[in-house]
């Protein structure tokens, strides 16, 4: 099974650029998030999607998301910042409260 | 409020045995997860508790205790492919998992 994939694995963008992180997971899972990791600090959930159709209400500046269908939720960076310099991680699991969180190996995002 | 604490480093010796705290802070709690994440890989689940007590997985074992608020991870017969960093991870009564930031474990031979 792939499991969670995630690509690019590396990208390097200007300030004020646009792109697109993807992912995809194969395990039907319902719950979909982006998470952000950086040096010092706890994964810190960007946004989520319990189920294709869904996302979070609130959306963080900067950022952009869509769930299409069950297996792919990209996170889009509108106009991308230094300050989103960081290893950008995607989840998925089943949603029950005891369930694994599926992570994909992550994109190394720098911003210039 | 919520939060969760962990040693940044530990270095341990290959074959001893080696206990990562993990503290926290919650008003409502639906379980306690352990993952191991190596250098540039993503994380993998290594335990779940959410009654006190220890579970033993292995050379793993994980230990909650929800009254002071306090896990931890014991690693027995330590071996060189143990070096990574081991995240615990609350999840919170809205069901969001609330991370620690992990703690880097170093093993010498």
């Amino acid at each position: 099974n792939a499991g969670v994939t995630q690509t690019p694995k590396f990208h390097i963008l200007k300030t004020g650029q646009s792109m697109t992180l993807q992912c995809a997971q194969d395990m039907n899972h319902g719950y979909m998030s982006w998470y952000r990791q950086d040096p010092g600090m706890g994964l810190r959930l960007i946004y989520y999607s319990a189920a294709a159709g869904t996302t979070d209400k609130e959306v963080p500046n900067g950022y952009n998301v869509s769930r299409l269908n069950t297996e792919d939720f990209p996170l889009r960076l509108v106009s991308a910042a230094p300050s989103q310099t960081s290893v950008y991680l995607c989840a998925s699991s089943s949603g029950r409260p005891d369930a694994l969180t599926h992570f994909g190996n992550g994109t190394r995002l720098t911003v210039t | 409020g919520q939060n969760i604490d962990q040693p940044t480093e530990m270095t341990a010796t290959e074959g001893a045995i080696v206990q990562i705290n993990c503290t926290y802070q919650t008003s409502g709690f639906n379980g306690l997860f352990w993952y191991q994440q190596h250098a540039g890989e993503a994380p993998t689940f290594l335990s779940y508790n959410v009654l006190d007590g220890l579970e033993e997985k292995g050379r793993f074992s994980s230990f909650l205790s929800r009254s002071k608020g306090y896990s931890y991870l014991l690693l027995k017969e330590l071996q060189m492919k143990d070096s990574a960093s081991y995240l615990c991870a609350f999840m919170d009564s809205n069901y969001q998992l609330i991370w620690g930031a992990g703690t880097k474990l170093i093993i010498k031979p």
